[in-house]
């Protein structure tokens, strides 16, 4: 099956700071989506982003589906942007996800 | 729309006893998921159903697994004769039929505690 990997595994900001976290996974697919976790376990859509390059406020994304790698920026980090960020990936038949092992962000004040 | 909903959020069962969860999906998507979390790891993959079919087991889903999803609408996953490497959350996720966005969407999820 796909592998997906995630790095860093933890990441511990200052208020204000900018980052990116990258996946990259082993085979083509036609799905990638970023996923937030928040405290009580639900995972936030953050981007369906298969290939290309998307924003949306703070954050934006981009795939090189070519490359086998996503990147997810994140600027002027908030305390609010802490927990696991998780990318996931499908494949055509019946486009179940794998998921990386996650990046755990810590924001401090 | 109200999204995924997941029912109970929480379960702390007995070892040995039989659990139910239910996942209500998204109401136009006809393809279904679950998966299974642990603590520290990423979602793992168990079941997908495309309508009221079944189309895909995970090996992680013993025969102590079934899951259902007698209508096309919502699903059951029960498990038998828990045991204490049970205790996980369980999510939901829906999509709809592949055409030019394959994107899914997830539940609260039901944590399991088997003690």
């Amino acid at each position: 099956g796909i592998q997906v990997e995630q790095s860093p595994p933890d990441l511990i900001l200052q208020e204000g700071a900018n980052s990116t976290l990258r996946c990259n996974f082993s085979d083509s697919v036609n799905n990638l989506q970023w996923f937030h976790q928040n405290p009580w376990g639900q995972l936030i859509n953050l981007f369906y982003i298969p290939s290309g390059t998307k924003q949306n406020g703070r954050l934006s994304a981009t795939t090189v589906a070519t490359e086998r790698y996503s990147l997810l920026y994140i600027s002027s980090s908030q305390t609010t942007d802490s927990g696991v960020y998780f990318c996931a990936v499908g494949k055509a038949a019946g486009n179940k996800l794998t998921f990386g092992g996650g990046t755990r962000v810590l924001v401090k004040p | 729309d109200t999204g995924v909903s997941q029912n109970p959020r929480h379960k702390i069962t007995k070892r040995g006893q039989n659990v139910t969860f239910r996942c209500d999906p998204i109401s136009e998507h006809n393809r279904l998921y679950w998966y299974r979390q642990t603590l520290g790891q990423g979602p793992e993959f168990l079941t997908y159903f495309q309508n009221e079919a079944q189309l895909e087991k995970s090996r992680l889903l013993s025969d102590r697994f079934s899951a259902e999803r007698p209508k096309g609408s919502f699903s059951t996953l029960e498990i038998q004769r828990t045991e204490q490497g049970d205790s996980a959350m369980y999510l939901c996720a829906s999509s709809s039929r592949p055409v030019m966005n394959t994107e899914a969407f997830f539940g609260q999820g039901t944590r399991l505690t088997v003690v």
